[in-house]
């Protein structure tokens, strides 16, 4: 079974410009949560999507944004980047069940300059 | 919300030596995993662990559930275990979110 898939893997932009990540899912889950890691956070929970529904949010501005296909694919978009968003951006699916184990995907390395 | 400690933060070993790493949580747990990143930022899931113990190869891991703790043996080490291992937690609202520590960065010398 082909793993968690995120594209691009890396990204260069500049700041006020927005951004579109990719995540597909592993076959069969539906449930889609996105993380950013930087070094002096770690990593941190963006938001997490099950059948199309934002079901949890973490402490993020509403420049960070996200939605889920009925594929289960999801995008996450960052409005107005800023510096401080460079950062690897990491995308988990899971079947939302017990056990809710969380596969994570290669990540997108977002570079703002 | 729930925090998670690990330690130590940083772990120099020689190829071959054994090692513990750690992970304390502040609260009940839904799920646990231990995961290892590579040099290329993904994250290797290593194990499922809410409670008990169990084995991969040379990697084990045992959590006391009761005592809001985990930890990850690894033994024999080898070069390739290098890179940060972290613990991450799901507390037991369901919010379906992991919370990580801030790792165990381990290098392992030939």
């Amino acid at each position: 079974k082909a793993g968690v898939t995120q594209t691009p893997r890396y990204l260069i932009k500049t700041r006020g410009q927005q951004v579109t990540l990719s995540c597909s899912p592993i076959s069969g889950h539906r449930s889609v949560s996105w993380y950013q890691q930087t070094p002096g956070q770690g990593l941190q929970f963006l938001f997490e999507y099950f059948s199309e529904t934002q079901r949890n949010k973490g402490n993020f501005p509403g420049r960070f944004s996200g939605r889920q296909f009925s594929n289960s694919r999801s995008e996450m978009n960052v409005s107005t980047l800023e510096l401080g968003d460079s950062a690897l951006y990491l995308c988990a699916s899971g079947l939302a069940g017990v056990p809710n184990t969380q596969y994570f995907g290669p990540g997108t390395r977002l570079t703002v300059l | 919300g729930i925090q998670v400690e690990q330690s130590p933060p940083d772990l120099i070993l020689q190829e071959g030596a054994n090692s513990t790493l750690r992970c304390n949580f502040s609260d009940s747990v839904n799920n646990l995993q231990w995961f290892h990143q590579n040099p290329w930022g993904q994250l290797i899931n290593l194990f499922y662990i809410p409670s008990g113990t169990k084995q991969n190869g040379r990697l084990s891991a045992t959590t006391v559930a009761t005592e809001r703790y985990s930890l990850l043996y690894i033994s024999s080490s080898q070069t390739t275990d290098s890179g940060v291992y972290f613990c991450a937690v799901e507390g037991r609202g369901g919010s379906e979110k992991l919370v990580f520590g801030k790792g165990t960065k381990l290098t392992v010398n030939p």
